[in-house]
C-alpha cells in the first residue's frame, strides 16, 4: 500500500465546492484510493472509492489524475455536517482489507 | 437493516486488567476489522477476521487477540492493560475482505488508570 499525504487542515464556506487533494506518488497500477471521513464523536465513514476513471456518487466526486500519482475529493456543495476529518488511502487489491490510516484533513465549513 | 454495534460505549480500566470489547458486524457482512484510534491520530489496524480465522494483523502485541463467531460477531481482547491502551476501540465491517467499502461502528472509548 502506498503512503499518501495530504494537507492537514483546510477552510470553506458554506454551500461552496470544497477541493481536498492527496498525494500518492508511490501508488502502484492495482492499488485503489479510498476516501473516508470521521465526524466528531464518530466511526470513519465510507465517502468514495476509484482506481483509474473518476467517479460520482451521492456524497461526492473523486477526480484521479491520469499518472495515479494524486487525486482530489471534491465535496460540491459544503455543509456545515461535512466539517470532519478526511482520509485518503491508498488500499492494495491483494491486501486483506487492511486500511492505513494517515493523519487526514481536517475539514472547516464556516457559515 | 441494522449498522455495525459496539459495546460498550465506555470504559475504564486498571493498568495490568484485561479488557474484553464487543462488535456485532452489518447483516450480510462476514468480516470484521479492528481499529485502536489514539487521541488526535489516524485508526491503527489491529486485525481481521474473516469466517471466524484471523485473516491478517498490524503491528499490535499477542496481548491483543480476537475471536469472531459463527453469526460474525466479533470480540476484541487485551490483556495485561497499559496506560497506553487508552484509545477509541473501532470495529468495521464487510461483506467480504480485500479492498472493499468498510462499514465502521461508533467505537468503544477505553480509560485505562
Amino acid at each position: 500500500d502506498a503512503k499518501t499525504t495530504q494537507p492537514n487542515s483546510m477552510e470553506s464556506n458554506e454551500e461552496e465546492p470544497v477541493h481536498l487533494p492527496c498525494n500518492h506518488s508511490t501508488i502502484s497500477g492495482t492499488d485503489y484510493i479510498h476516501w473516508y471521513r470521521q465526524l466528531p464523536s464518530q466511526g470513519p465513514e465510507y465517502v468514495i472509492h476509484g482506481l483509474t476513471s473518476n467517479v460520482n456518487n451521492r456524497m461526492a466526486s473523486l477526480a484521479i489524475a491520469e499518472d495515479r500519482k494524486s487525486s482530489t475529493l471534491i465535496l460540491h456543495r459544503a455543509t456545515l455536517r461535512d466539517a470532519a476529518v478526511y482520509y485518503c488511502i491508498s488500499h492494495g487489491s491483494g491486501n486483506t482489507g487492511k486500511l492505513i490510516f494517515g493523519q487526514g484533513t481536517t475539514l472547516q465549513v464556516k457559515p | 437493516e441494522t449498522g455495525v454495534t459496539q459495546s460498550p460505549t465506555h470504559l475504564i480500566k486498571t493498568r495490568g486488567q484485561q479488557v474484553t470489547l464487543r462488535c456485532s458486524s452489518q447483516s450480510g457482512h462476514n468480516t470484521v476489522s479492528w481499529y485502536q484510534q489514539a487521541l488526535g491520530q489516524g485508526p491503527q489496524f489491529i486485525f481481521q477476521y474473516y469466517r471466524e480465522e484471523e485473516n491478517g494483523r498490524g503491528n499490535f502485541p499477542p496481548r491483543f487477540s480476537g475471536l469472531q463467531f459463527p453469526n460474525y460477531s466479533s470480540e476484541l481482547n487485551v490483556n495485561a492493560l497499559e496506560l497506553d491502551d487508552s484509545a477509541l476501540y473501532l470495529c468495521a465491517s464487510s461483506p467480504r475482505t480485500g479492498p472493499r467499502e468498510q462499514f465502521f461502528g461508533p467505537g468503544t472509548r477505553l480509560t485505562v488508570l
